[in-house]
């Protein structure tokens, strides 16, 4: 069974720094490109930034680019985000999610981290 | 960048409706549209991917359809359990999700 676990979210005040993890398991990670989506609260969902399974391709929407660092690390199944220069605005629940295959929409998703920036 | 629209923002329908959700892409994106579910505070679900393929487990009361810009997601008969927020998901270029759609009881 496909498994992704967030952790890291907190409680971080404006222009600080935090590191997101997502632990996963049930599936062959270097396998398979992941994601970060995000959702304010009571808002949309938002595709965050993007990376492929050897990490040789990294995308990024415009609202994080340089300020976020995806990363991920095959040998611990594990995948990052780095985020520094946190405003306001990037107050949300920051999902990881495994694309479906080599087909690029997100078929599997974990449960969140909650990020809040607050002075 | 592609933008994607989502309308109705919300609607309001009884169980046994049929529903329908549409997404529009400012620029042709193929097939390469999925669907999804959320409830409350709950990781979103994959209903459809390439504009029209089932997901495995989910009901045959959801379809979608289109091609290029144009895209729905229909409910055929509405259930209690389908009440939730939809999103459509922009794959051709990057991903971009429509604004939601949420569907509440009439």
């Amino acid at each position: 069974e496909v498994q992704l676990v967030e952790s890291g979210g907190g409680l971080v005040k404006p222009g600080g720094s935090l590191r997101l993890s997502c632990a996963a398991s049930g599936f062959t990670f270097v396998s398979y490109s992941m994601n970060w989506v995000r959702q304010a609260p009571g808002k949309g969902l938002e595709w965050v930034s993007s990376i492929s399974s050897s990490s040789n391709y990294i995308y990024y929407a415009d609202s994080v680019k340089g300020r976020f660092i995806i990363s991920r690390d095959n040998a611990k199944n594990s995948l990052f985000l780095q985020m520094n220069s946190l405003r306001a605005e990037d107050t949300a629940v920051y999902y990881c999610a495994r694309h479906y295959d080599t087909s690029g929409f997100f078929g599997y998703w974990g449960q969140g981290t909650l990020l809040t920036v607050s002075s | 960048d592609i933008q994607m629209t989502q309308f109705p923002s919300t609607l309001s329908a009884s169980v046994g409706d049929r529903v329908t959700i549409t997404c529009r892409a400012s620029q042709s994106i193929n097939s390469w549209l999925a669907w999804y579910q959320q409830k409350p505070g709950k990781a979103p679900k994959v209903l459809i991917y390439e504009a029209s393929s089932l997901e495995g487990g989910v009901p045959s009361r959801f379809s979608g359809s289109g091609y290029g810009t144009e895209f729905t997601l229909t409910i055929s008969s509405l259930q209690p359990d389908d009440f939730a927020t939809y999103y459509c998901l922009q794959y051709n270029s990057d991903w971009t999700f429509g604004q939601g759609t949420k569907v509440e009881i009439k």
